[in-house]
Order: C-alpha cells, then structure tokens, then sequence
C-alpha cells in the first residue's frame, strides 16, 4: 500500500523568507511524487512532479522540490515566500503501475506581509 | 477547451435523499476519477475509470455508485444521503505517462447532507 505524510499541518513564515513544506511517503518501487497547492474555494493546481532524472524538480510559481530516496522524502520549497503564496499544500505519490494518487493530510502554509 | 467541469457547485441534501454529482472533459483522457476531500485528510480516491465501460473502486467507495458510458462523462451517484458524506467533491482527469503525465482537477462540488 502507498502512502504520504505531511508532518505539519501549518507553516508560517514571514514573506521574504525561505519557505519548505515537508513531505515522506511510502511505496513499493520507484515513486512518482506530485505537489498540488489549494487556493481558498478552488480546485488542486499542479505544482511541479518527480518521475525519473535529476533529484531537483522545479515547478511552478518559483517552487522546486528535491527526491530523497534514501530518505523517502519529497520536501516542497521556494527560496523566498510571497504573501500570495498561502494557500494550501497537497503532497501525493502514486506506483507507476498504477494510476491511482494517494494524498497527504495537507499543509497550510500562511505568508505573514 | 472547458478542461474538467463539475456540476453543481454546491448542493444541500437531506439524509436519504439521492442526487448524482456530474463530471465532464472534453480533452478525451482515458481515466478519470472522483475524490472527496475532508478536512485534515486530504483527498481520498473514491472511485475510478480506465476508459469507457471500465470502472473500480478506491479507498472509499461505499455509498457511490459510479458509471462510464462515454470518454467524456463520468457520473457519481449517491443513492441513500448520510451527513458522513458532506465533503468536497473533486472529479480528476488523467493524460500521458511518465514524464509527460499530468492530472487535471476540476473545480469541485461542495455537498452538505443534513
């Protein structure tokens, strides 16, 4: 069985700051690994995904993540955070052999101006 | 393109009634799937569709019925409303694989069941 964790359910950092936004998951084989963020009353946006390559993904918006196998971590971050950047934050992975996404509890992140 | 559209945005139920929840995409993706999302669990698979015909069940499929009859509509039924399932509903379309797979939200309906 797959699964995600996402430790904090807040984070708040002031704007300017670096931002990071944990996440471990569990899966048997090599991981797909996504970053979806929420905004107030919308849909999931698609932040950026690890599939295969280069450790450092880097998505939307000024994010990038960074795979760690050894670690089973897919930690979210942005060098340096932006009031319109609070939203909600949603880690998933999947098996590549199967479509199916599980999701992490999700994390609130809130950018004090 | 409208992408994945949802219909209704929000709904109020009565306990037993039923309503179905409508899900739409007019980019011709093969799989498609429903989530409900509550808060501090995140979304969770409710059930799902790898083409026309083809469906199953997710993490937590009791009290939905679903059916695809077509590629572009991809219905979820609730036949007997509990307050348990008051939640978000988000459908999901899926394209590609590998590098190039992406997956695409629609805007969700939010459900109250009193």
């Amino acid at each position: 069985a797959q699964s995600v964790a996402q430790p904090e359910d807040q984070v708040n950092v002031a704007e300017g700051n670096p931002l990071t936004v944990k996440c471990t998951y569990s899966v048997s084989g090599n991981p797909y690994l996504f970053w979806y963020v929420q905004y107030p009353n919308r849909g999931l946006q698609f932040l950026l995904k690890y599939i295969t390559g280069d450790n450092l993904v880097k998505g939307s918006y000024g994010f990038e993540a960074e795979f760690n196998k050894s670690q089973t971590s897919f930690h979210l971050k942005k060098p340096s955070a932006l009031v319109s950047d609070s939203a909600l934050y949603f880690c998933a992975v999947r098996d590549p052999n199967d479509y199916k996404l599980s999701f992490g509890a999700g994390t609130t992140v809130t950018v004090r101006a | 393109n409208a992408g994945v559209t949802q219909t209704p945005k929000f709904q109020v139920l009565k306990t037993g009634q039923s309503m179905t929840l409508q899900c739409a995409q007019d980019m011709n993706h093969e799989y498609m799937s429903w989530y409900r999302q509550d808060p501090g669990m995140g979304l969770r698979l409710i059930h799902y569709s790898v083409g026309a015909g083809i469906t199953d069940q997710g993490e937590v499929p009791n009290g939905y019925n679903v059916s695809r009859s077509t590629t572009e509509d991809f219905p979820l039924r609730l036949l007997s409303a509990a307050p348990s399932q008051t939640s978000v509903y988000f459908c999901a379309t899926h394209k590609g694989s590998g590098t190039q797979e992406t997956q695409y939200f629609g805007p969700g309906t939010r459900l109250l069941v009193l």
